[in-house]
């Protein structure tokens, strides 16, 4: 079964510093996505980046970059220069080829509040 | 390019009560998926729609259904409303029903049950 792990409930982060939201995988399919959601309060799911299992690069979209390091099945989400409108609940979630649909799986989610 | 749209945005019922929730995909795509996100959790995949079909069902009991018409647009159903169905119900949509296309989501419908 596949199955997402986000173990940090919450992060705080000075504006304009690096922060690094931790997520890590299972899955027995060869093929799969990982995407990387943003929630703010209003409750809307904002997609901010994505990788396939056979991209050779790691993704970056911005000053978002995803740490995907596949041996370890983690695909760790880099927020540079924090802004304060960061401050959001944020989600990994994976989908795969081998599946039926194109379901996401997500993460119990990590809330980021950025300070001034 | 018009996003996801969902309505409404908030919604207000007691224990037994029908519900319809409404869900117009993005321009362009034709597969609509719902998820229930509880308070503090990830969402959780209710079921997908394509080709006006159900293709696929998560662990949700048969009080909640769907459908999907012609212009893509797709509505879900829950009946005998229980207090756990409060949450809020997010419908994604894709330009396919398989593989890894990003799916994106509308704004949501808080649904309260009283």
């Amino acid at each position: 079964a596949q199955k997402i792990t986000q173990t940090q409930p919450g992060m705080f982060v000075q504006e304009k510093e690096a922060v690094t939201l931790d997520c890590t995988y299972d899955t027995s399919d060869p093929s799969y996505g990982l995407f990387w959601y943003k929630q703010p309060s209003s409750g809307e799911m904002i997609f901010l980046i994505y990788q396939g299992s056979y991209d050779q690069q790691n993704a970056t979209e911005g000053r978002y970059s995803l740490n995907f390091q596949k041996a370890r099945k983690s695909a760790n989400l880099v927020i540079s220069a924090s802004q304060l409108g960061d401050s959001a609940m944020y989600f990994c979630a994976m989908s795969s080829y081998g599946g039926a649909t194109n379901k996401l799986i997500f993460g119990t989610g990590t809330l980021l509040a950025v300070q001034p | 390019d018009a996003g996801v749209t969902q309505s409404p945005t908030h919604l207000i019922k007691t224990r037994g009560q029908q519900v319809t929730l409404r869900c117009s995909p993005k321009s362009g795509h034709d597969t609509v998926s719902w998820y229930q996100q509880a308070l503090g959790q990830g969402p959780q995949f209710i079921f997908q729609y394509y080709e006006e079909e159900e293709r696929q069902r998560g662990n949700f009991p048969d009080r909640f259904s769907g459908h999907q018409f012609p212009n893509y647009s797709s509505e879900l159903n829950v009946n005998a409303l229980l207090l756990g169905d409060s949450a809020l119900y997010l419908c994604a949509s894709s330009p396919r029903p398989r593989g890894v296309d990003t799916q994106y989501f509308g704004p949501g419908t808080r649904l309260t049950v009283l």
